[in-house]
């Protein structure tokens, strides 16, 4: 398995402002993750971050809004910029382990609340 | 496109009671089948993993189970315990190539009364 801290864990933000959440883990891995939890809902996946190399960005999701970085193989970061009450979710990252079927680990989420 | 539903959204039961949770899939074609519980306002923790040729996993009061013929999975909890109440997530990842994308459930949130 692999150890996933995030950062900050929870945050109140006014709409309009950006925040960059970070995510650290303790091995060194190709794959990261992050994804969304709206209230109510399931988890969607926002992008997939490689090592050196531009972010994945699935549909409904666009990099001026969740801009990423990926700078080394154990840390990446996920900003939400110009954020509005509706990007109010739980916001984790995830990770592949080193066995042989792709099970992901994941943070503790960053709990996010626009007003 | 994959979709996961897991029924029922919310199940309560009295302690020691066994229970099954059930997950279903619409693309056979996956991966793997993950399971995960979620406590109140935290992460996920994996659970169980089955691998696609597999038809069940065990670990201490938790048996996991997969048919794809079927598209159904189902998670079966022994002798309840009020430690294990949370929400359970499965998650379904396709197979082909860069196909890492967890398809989550929306969940069954579990309360185990005393």
């Amino acid at each position: 398995s692999a150890v996933i801290s995030q950062k900050p864990s929870r945050d109140i933000c006014q709409r309009g402002t950006s925040l960059t959440i970070q995510c650290q883990v303790d091995s060194q891995v190709t794959m990261m993750f992050w994804y969304r939890q709206q209230p109510g809902q399931s988890l969607t996946l926002i992008a997939t971050a490689n090592q050196g190399s531009e972010a994945t960005y699935e549909s409904g999701f666009v990099i001026d809004k969740f801009p990423i970085s990926r700078p080394n193989l154990t840390f990446s970061t996920l900003t939400v910029s110009n954020m509005s009450p509706e990007d109010s979710s739980i916001y984790l990252c995830s990770v592949e382990g080193r066995g042989r079927y792709n099970e992901q680990f994941f943070g503790p989420g960053t709990r996010l609340t626009v007003l | 496109k994959q979709e996961v539903t897991q029924i029922p959204a919310a199940l309560s039961v009295p302690e020691g009671e066994n229970l099954v949770l059930n997950c279903s899939f619409t693309d056979s074609a996956i991966y793997n089948l993950q399971w995960f519980r979620q406590d109140p306002g935290k992460g996920l923790t994996s659970l169980l993993l089955i691998q696609s040729s597999q038809r069940e996993q065990t670990s201490g009061r938790l048996n996991a189970s997969l048919d794809k013929s079927s598209g159904r999975s189902t998670l079966y909890i022994a002798a309840s315990q009020p430690g294990d109440s949370a929400t359970y997530l499965c998650a379904a990842q396709l197979t082909g190539a860069g196909s890492y994308q967890l398809t989550f459930g929306k969940g069954t949130k579990l309360s185990v009364i005393p």
